[in-house]
């Protein structure tokens, strides 16, 4: 199993709302990551979890919340956002040999939509 | 972008010509990697060369790397229209650094 499982693959939610983002993964993997893309930008690294321990937070404003409950599985809470944060959300994770990393699977990612 | 940056930022060729798209990024790396993206859904891996290796070759793909450069380009022989996506580089730096350069949008005309 080489895949990356991210659920919703939409979501429209509007700024009242709490809804959270989920990735899942079988591969053993035990680096995972969270990255924002907008359209035709490159993706942005929010969140690195490695080992199930948060190992970067790229300055990610506190209404997203992520969270590695155990090694298949990682979150994206998400609270009070804004229409601005209406983008692709990207799930990754990888091997992490020795320090450096393996190619990244990526799930199909979530289109979010802030109303 | 957060590591680098990718020329050109669009490319057009015929089917059956070679496309090369090149990346530059910032800091030392542990290796650099190439994706694509169809349609701005997930990215799939396409090659990945160690700090330490300075060519590698898969299928019609061609990667080089110069890290006294701080460079690396992505060669695509033989285009097909099924080619046309955007393409990533992305260094794995160390401190569990992942980032993506700005990316390559080809169009492989049938």
């Amino acid at each position: 199993d080489t895949e990356v499982t991210q659920t919703p693959k939409h979501l429209v939610m509007g700024m009242t709302n709490k809804k959270s983002l989920k990735c899942e993964q079988h591969m053993g993997h035990r680096a995972m990551y969270w990255y924002k893309q907008k359209a035709k930008k490159p993706p942005e690294l929010m969140f690195v979890y490695s080992y199930e321990k948060l190992s970067i937070n790229e300055s990610v404003p506190s209404r997203f919340s992520p969270e590695c409950p155990n090694s298949s599985l990682l979150n994206l809470h998400l609270h009070a956002l804004q229409p601005e944060d209406s983008a692709l959300y990207l799930c990754a994770s990888s091997q992490a040999r020795g320090g450096s990393r393996t190619e990244a699977f990526f799930g199909q990612g979530t289109r979010l939509t802030v109303v | 972008s957060q590591q680098g940056e990718e020329d050109p930022q669009a490319l057009s060729i015929q089917e059956g010509e070679n496309a090369t798209m090149n990346c530059s990024y910032k800091t030392s790396i542990n290796n650099l990697q190439w994706y694509r993206q169809n349609s701005g859904r997930g990215l799939v891996h396409l090659i990945l060369i160690r700090s330490n290796e300075r060519e590698k070759h898969s299928g019609r793909l061609r990667v080089t790397l110069d890290t006294s450069k701080k460079s690396s380009s992505l060669l695509i022989t033989a285009s097909r229209a099924a080619d046309t996506a955007s393409y990533f580089c992305a260094t794995d730096a160390p401190g569990n650094q992942f980032y993506f350069g700005t990316g390559t949008s080809l169009t492989v005309i049938p």
